[in-house]
Order: structure tokens, then C-alpha cells, then sequence
């Protein structure tokens, strides 16, 4: 029944391995996007896509790429990972721009990695 | 660069207690401020929202308050209770074609004490 789903919960890997993080929406939205909460908590978002396109694209090293295979799903790869990737990691949905008011983004429960 | 400023960091209150934290923006292209609640080891969800041409918001026991001349806002949480003790963050809407991407103030720690 979870809106935003995320796997896994937790990764836990060492320096310079490939990981990756899978979300899924079932809320029939067309817009996602990928946070970044670090130990501060602070939040960034890093992506967005709309529709598969990929309309915001924060600055975020090349070793980050997302890819989204339809408008459900929107995963994160991350090559080489380093240190200081260990973070939280939040996919999120919403309504396509022009649907509403504010379009409220649903967040998911989150990916903790940790980079060994 | 910090384009939402929140404070204060942490903050204790007594169940019954008005709970109150404050915001700060820079970017007046900003055209949607939410406040997002977030529990131990689950994501932010949205608490409430107001748009920058009203000045106040009420739902149930949260109420934003917004100046637009001063480019603050703030939440008032009246009546807090323990269940309330999370982490509160604002956050400022920018809208630009098709993406609508939200930055966030540092958050603050709410503990509500029985």
C-alpha cells in the first residue's frame, strides 16, 4: 500500500563498488526526484524527472545517474562510490506542473548508505 | 548558499505549549512555501502549505504565517503534545517551465515534553 517505495532500505558497501536504489510510485504521478539528506539532516534535491524527461539536474557529481524506465519508477546508480555519499537518500512523486495548486511531493521511507 | 534560513536548530516545549519556528527567504521568485514533517526513519511529509499572496494558513493546530515584505515565515504549532516531537523543515517552492524544485530550511528538532 506504500505510496513511494524505495529498496533497499539500507546499503551498506565499501569505497569505489557501483550500487544502485530503486523507487516506484503507485500514486499515478508524473513527476519524481531524488533527495539527499546528509548526517545534518539537511535535504537537497538532486534530480528531477517529468514524464521520463529529466528537467532539474542539481549539482551532483557524474557518478551519480538516474533513470527512469516510465513514469513509475525513477532508480539512482551511483558509480565509485566515496565516503562522503554516505547519506539518506529520498525518491519522492508528484502531480505534473498545471494539475494543482501546490503540487505536494510524497516522499518515500528512505535508502541509508553507507560507504565503508 | 542558504536561500532558506530556519531557526532555531532544536527547540523543547511543554505538552500545551505554542510551538514556534522561523524562516527566512531570499529568492523572491519563490511562489509556494510548505512545511514538511519528518519522524525517526521515515521521509518528510507535508504538513502544510501557503501561497505567498496570504497571509496566514490554520489547519487544525498548525498555523503558517507569512511576510511578504520581510520575506519570513513561521509555523505556530498551538497545543503541542508529544506526539508532535519531530523534525520540522520549511521549504520554498521555485516554479520554472515544467520543473517545480523545492529548497529547504536545516530543519529543527521539536522535542514536546509530557
Amino acid at each position: 500500500d506504500t505510496a513511494v517505495s524505495q529498496t533497499p532500505k539500507y546499503l551498506v558497501t565499501q569505497m569505489g563498488n557501483d550500487k544502485s536504489i530503486k523507487c516506484e510510485q503507485n500514486l499515478g504521478h508524473d513527476t519524481m526526484y531524488w533527495y539527499k539528506q546528509d548526517s545534518k539532516k539537511f535535504l537537497k534535491i538532486m534530480f528531477s524527472y517529468n514524464n521520463k524527461e529529466l528537467i532539474i539536474n542539481e549539482t551532483v557529481p557524474n557518478r551519480f545517474s538516474p533513470k527512469s524506465p516510465d513514469k513509475a519508477h525513477l532508480n539512482l546508480h551511483i558509480n565509485s562510490l566515496e565516503l562522503g555519499d554516505s547519506a539518506v537518500y529520498f525518491c519522492a512523486s508528484s502531480q505534473g506542473p498545471g494539475t494543482s495548486d501546490y503540487n505536494e511531493q510524497f516522499f518515500g521511507p528512505g535508502t541509508r548508505l553507507t560507504v565503508l | 548558499q542558504q536561500q532558506v534560513k530556519q531557526s532555531p536548530q532544536s527547540l523543547i516545549v511543554q505538552k500545551g505549549g505554542i510551538s514556534i519556528i522561523n524562516c527566512a527567504y531570499e529568492n523572491t521568485a519563490f511562489d509556494y512555501f510548505p512545511w514538511y514533517q519528518q519522524f525517526p526513519g521515515k521521509g518528510p511529509a507535508l504538513l502544510i502549505a501557503i501561497r505567498p499572496d496570504v497571509s496566514e494558513k490554520k489547519e487544525g493546530r498548525f498555523t503558517i504565517s507569512f511576510n511578504k515584505s520581510a520575506k519570513q515565515f513561521s509555523l505556530h504549532i498551538m497545543d503541542s503534545q508529544p506526539g508532535d516531537s519531530a523534525t520540522y523543515f520549511c521549504a520554498a517552492l521555485i516554479s520554472s517551465g515544467s520543473a517545480r524544485q523545492l529548497t529547504f530550511g536545516s530543519g529543527t528538532q521539536l522535542t514536546v515534553l509530557p
